[in-house]
């Protein structure tokens, strides 16, 4: 299996400009996360998804921010307007949610930069 | 919601001695507890976890220690190595999560081996 696989890998834009990332999740996984890691915020939780259906968004810092699951293979996190403070590092893990398996794998993040 | 203090924020230690990072948590129904390793630039991996129906669990040169009577649990690393140079993040699951199927982490320990 190829991993969890984020695109794209770096993006730099200007402030007021949307930004779409994007996660494909491993084959068989039920549970996808989106995180952003900062320096100073540590790994933030955004929100989750179980079976394609949002389960917490409770970390998704404002409505600029919004994420979709429309199928088992594919998740975006979108930001509308971007602001230079969501400049960092997005990572999309997935697991098989299950009892005998919680493990996240992480993908190779996005790393994000807001002029 | 789920409060995960993790403590030291760094550590600095020679190599083939011990290092020890601890980690409280708030909510007494957590019962998945896992430990991430993130190398510079790269993405977190898990290197252990535990469940809150044992005490200890031991990998090799890694072990995790769980006190639920207190709300902490402890990475102990014996015999470091160079290689061991990282961030550590410890994890619980969110309130009303117990299950383990999302994850809050703590703000890290950037664990130096100097050899």
């Amino acid at each position: 299996d190829a991993g969890v696989i984020q695109s794209p890998r770096h993006e730099v834009t200007e402030m007021g400009q949307e930004v779409t990332l994007r996660c494909k999740p491993i084959s068989g996984h039920n549970s996808l996360f989106w995180y952003r890691q900062t320096m100073m915020r540590g790994l933030e939780l955004l929100i989750y998804f179980n079976n394609n259906v949002p389960i917490d968004d409770s970390g998704m810092p404002e409505d600029r921010f919004s994420a979709k699951m429309p199928n088992a293979s594919f998740s975006t996190l979108k930001i509308q307007p971007s602001e230079p403070r969501d400049s960092a590092v997005y990572f999309c893990a997935s697991s098989r949610g299950t009892v005998s398996s919680y493990e996240q794998y992480f993908g190779p993040g996005t790393r994000l930069t807001v002029t | 919601g789920e409060n995960v203090e993790q403590h030291p924020s760094t550590l600095s230690v020679q190599e083939g001695d011990s290092a020890v990072i601890k980690c409280t948590y708030s909510d007494s129904a957590s019962n998945y507890f896992p430990w991430y390793k993130q190398e510079l630039g790269k993405r977190p991996q898990l290197i252990i976890d535990i469940r809150s129906n044992v005490g200890e669990k031991k990998d090799q040169r890694i072990a995790v220690t769980l006190n639920k009577t207190a709300k902490h649990f402890s990475l102990h690393i014996t015999e470091t190595q160079p290689e061991d140079s990282a961030v550590y993040f410890c994890a619980a699951p969110p309130e009303g999560n117990q299950a383990g199927t999302a994850l809050i982490f703590g703000k890290g320990t950037t664990l130096s081996v100097s050899s």
